[in-house]
């Protein structure tokens, strides 16, 4: 496989439950991303990984949690949901940090709260 | 927190027309991306802009950086059912740090 593939690419979850979403890149890139599209809202930064180091935490509610067990593997684990989390979880990797290195984006995983 | 807004919001156009959307800032920008998404999937990177005054060419799409780099215009000729989509610009700033997205511009083509 190539590319940046994100699974599962639809989830519906009760707000009890717990879940994660996995990605995956095989590109050989150093950096790793999760964002948030929900409708009519510009993309939402969640966490930034560089070297498998957390680098950055958007003010993100502690309901999602971000593991990156090496530099080729990104997770969120999700529990206690609210409906409002309901959006495309997208995942993204590039070269470097920087951004003129530009991003490489999974298809994304559809997730409704129920 | 550098802010880049994109307009027309909305747009929906025949197959054939040509159309012109808008990404400004009042902030300068080192560089700025142009990524499509189409529905059920993820951004793709289309070009990128470094220099002031810049215009790049993909097929009928054509690209210009703004002189002062704080602006950028994404022009189609000719437009294609399959240019539907989600039109988004994205800025690094001099400092080179992470990607500021815009809120995009959704584009449909009718046949």
């Amino acid at each position: 496989e190539t590319g940046v593939t994100q699974t599962p690419r639809h989830l519906v979850m009760g707000m009890t439950n717990k879940k994660s979403l996995k990605c995956e890149q095989h590109l050989g890139h150093n950096a790793m991303y999760w964002y948030k599209q929900s409708a009519k809202k510009p993309l939402e930064l969640m966490f930034v990984y560089s070297l498998e180091e957390r680098v950055e935490n958007n003010s993100v509610p502690s309901r999602f949690s971000p593991e990156c067990p090496n530099s080729s593997h990104l997770f969120l684990h999700l529990h206690t949901l609210q409906p409002e989390d309901s959006a495309l979880y997208l995942c993204a990797s590039s070269q470097g940090i920087q951004g003129n290195y530009g991003y490489t984006f999974g298809s994304g995983t559809r997730l409704t709260v129920v | 927190t550098q802010l880049l807004e994109q307009s027309p919001q909305f747009l929906s156009i025949q197959e054939g027309e040509n159309l012109t959307v808008y990404c400004n800032s009042s902030s300068v920008f080192s560089s700025l991306q142009w990524y499509r998404q189409e529905p059920g999937e993820g951004p793709v990177l289309l070009v990128t802009v470094v220099t002031g005054g810049e215009v790049k060419k993909l097929k009928r799409l054509t690209f210009q950086f703004g002189d002062a780099r704080k602006d950028s215009s994404l022009h189609i000729t000719a437009a294609q059912t399959g240019d539907t989509g989600l039109y988004l610009c994205a800025g690094v700033d001099n400092a080179g740090n992470m990607l500021t997205f815009g809120g995009g511009t959704r584009l449909m083509v009718k046949p």
